[in-house]
């Protein structure tokens, strides 16, 4: 079956630097979605991508979609005590609505 | 707040114990899921609802297991004979599906299940 997997599984970076998990599925995905989920919360979604090489901002967040459908990243820039949280990707196959989550990887700040 | 209920918060039973869960979605959102996380997992898909029809279950889903959403609005999901493996948070989310592209799942706050 599908697999997603997440690198790195875990980050500690001080607070100002900047973080990047980066997302990979086993299969093509038709698109991929990334949630952020707070300690003790819920995921919450971030973001949707869909076309290959896709690119997209929000604020000090990049999001990146691989030429292939394989792959994605998560960047942030200048981290804030306010993006600690666990960051997963969610990955869907042609046909079906089913979500896959990626193993997800863990952000903490150092203020 | 997402909008997404779900009730209990919390469940601790014994092992044996049969245990039933709500989740009331977005009212306008016509697709339901249920999902499965352990302590360290991304949510494992369990199954889905479009309406009252349920489209999808898990393979990894046993028969102890049953989920209905009979009106197309609340759905409920049934572990019968619970075992300690089955100890992990139950999220519930929905989404309005209306094309033929996945949309955002919005997350309720989930039931914590201890079975002891």
């Amino acid at each position: 079956g599908q697999q997603v997997m997440q690198i790195p599984q875990y980050q500690h970076v001080q607070e100002g630097e900047d973080f990047t998990t980066y997302c990979n599925s086993s299969t093509t995905l038709s698109n991929i979605q990334w949630y952020k989920q707070r300690p003790g919360g819920h995921p919450v979604f971030l973001i949707q991508l869909v076309k290959s090489g896709e690119v997209k901002k929000q604020k000090r967040l990049t999001f990146q979609f691989g030429e292939a459908k394989k792959n994605s990243s998560l960047h942030i820039t200048a981290t804030q005590t306010t993006d600690v949280g666990t960051y997963f990707c969610a990955g869907t196959n042609f046909g079906n609505e089913k979500l896959t989550f990626g193993t997800g990887t863990r952000l903490t700040i150092i203020p | 707040d997402t909008g997404v209920s779900q009730d209990p918060r919390h469940k601790i039973t014994k092992r044996g114990q049969n245990v039933t869960f709500r989740c009331d979605p977005i009212s306008e959102h016509n697709r339901l899921y249920w999902y499965r996380q352990t302590l360290g997992q991304g949510p494992e898909f369990l199954t889905y609802f479009q309406n009252e029809a349920q489209l999808e279950k898990s393979r990894l889903l046993s028969d102890r297991f049953s989920a209905e959403r009979p009106k197309g609005s609340f759905s409920t999901l049934e572990i019968q004979r619970t075992e300690q493996g089955d100890s992990a948070m139950y999220l519930c989310a929905s989404s309005l599906f209306a094309s033929s592209e996945p949309h955002e799942q919005f997350f309720g706050p989930g039931t914590r299940l201890t079975v002891l």
